[in-house]
């Protein structure tokens, strides 16, 4: 089974700068993907960035940027210039590549603030 | 984009009283839906797994008869929690796999409060 660590409950960050979130998991699996997550007090869950694991390049969306270590089993998220509207909680997230609609697997999720 | 429409956005009943959620994708066929449950201030955990036309399968721990799933189209999977107690309080959201590039949508989620 597959698992998601995300070893930070909760971290702050001015408004501007910039802030790494830290995510591990588990698997044996040699094709996945990896994902962000945001969800935000509207309890909505919003793709931040996603990354197939066969890439070597690491995936970036505008100021959100990952660390893909696929030896390490360690996939961080980077948000540059942060936003008062990244106040959010942030799940990693692994999904097997096998089948045509896998699950996610989330991890316990960050709850980043960003203050003014 | 795709969207997945879920209703209601929160509902209150009483113990003992069933209630239906329901999530539909709204322009495209969603052959498998997933219903998590969230706790407050917790993970989203895998329920059950539903696919149109086929019976769900649930994950270890869930209560099936408790937890009753039904995809009975491409368009709508339903989630109704039968005679509900206060433990069932909880933030139920679906999501379903969409066509394009291995997108995944979520729908907005359900408040359920039983009182």
């Amino acid at each position: 089974a597959q698992t998601v660590t995300q070893s930070q409950p909760e971290m702050s960050v001015q408004e501007a700068e910039t802030v790494t979130l830290s995510c591990t998991y588990d698997t044996s699996e040699n094709n996945y993907y990896l994902f962000w997550y945001k969800q935000p007090p509207s309890r909505q869950m919003i793709l931040v960035i996603r990354q197939e694991a066969y890439k070597q390049q690491n995936a970036t969306e505008n100021r959100f940027s990952v660390n893909f270590q696929k030896a390490a089993k360690s996939f961080s998220l980077k948000i540059s210039d942060s936003q008062l509207g990244d106040t959010a909680m942030y799940f990693c997230a692994f999904m097997k590549h096998e089948n045509y609609g896998q699950n996610f697997v989330f991890g316990p999720g960050t709850r980043l603030s960003v203050l003014p | 984009g795709a969207v997945v429409s879920q209703h209601p956005s929160w509902v209150i009943c009483k113990s003992g009283t069933s209630v239906k959620i329901e999530c539909r994708s709204l322009d495209f066929q969603a052959t498998t839906m997933f219903w998590y449950r969230q706790f407050p201030k917790q993970s989203l955990m895998l329920m059950a797994t539903s696919n149109e036309g086929s019976k769900a399968t649930y994950e270890q721990g869930v209560e099936k008869d408790k937890f009753l799933i039904n995809h009975a189209s491409l368009t709508l999977s339903t989630l109704t929690v039968t005679s509900a107690h206060p433990e069932d309080s909880s933030f139920y959201i679906c999501s379903a796999r969409t066509r394009t590039n291995y997108g995944y949508t979520f729908g907005s989620g359900t408040r359920l409060t039983v009182v």
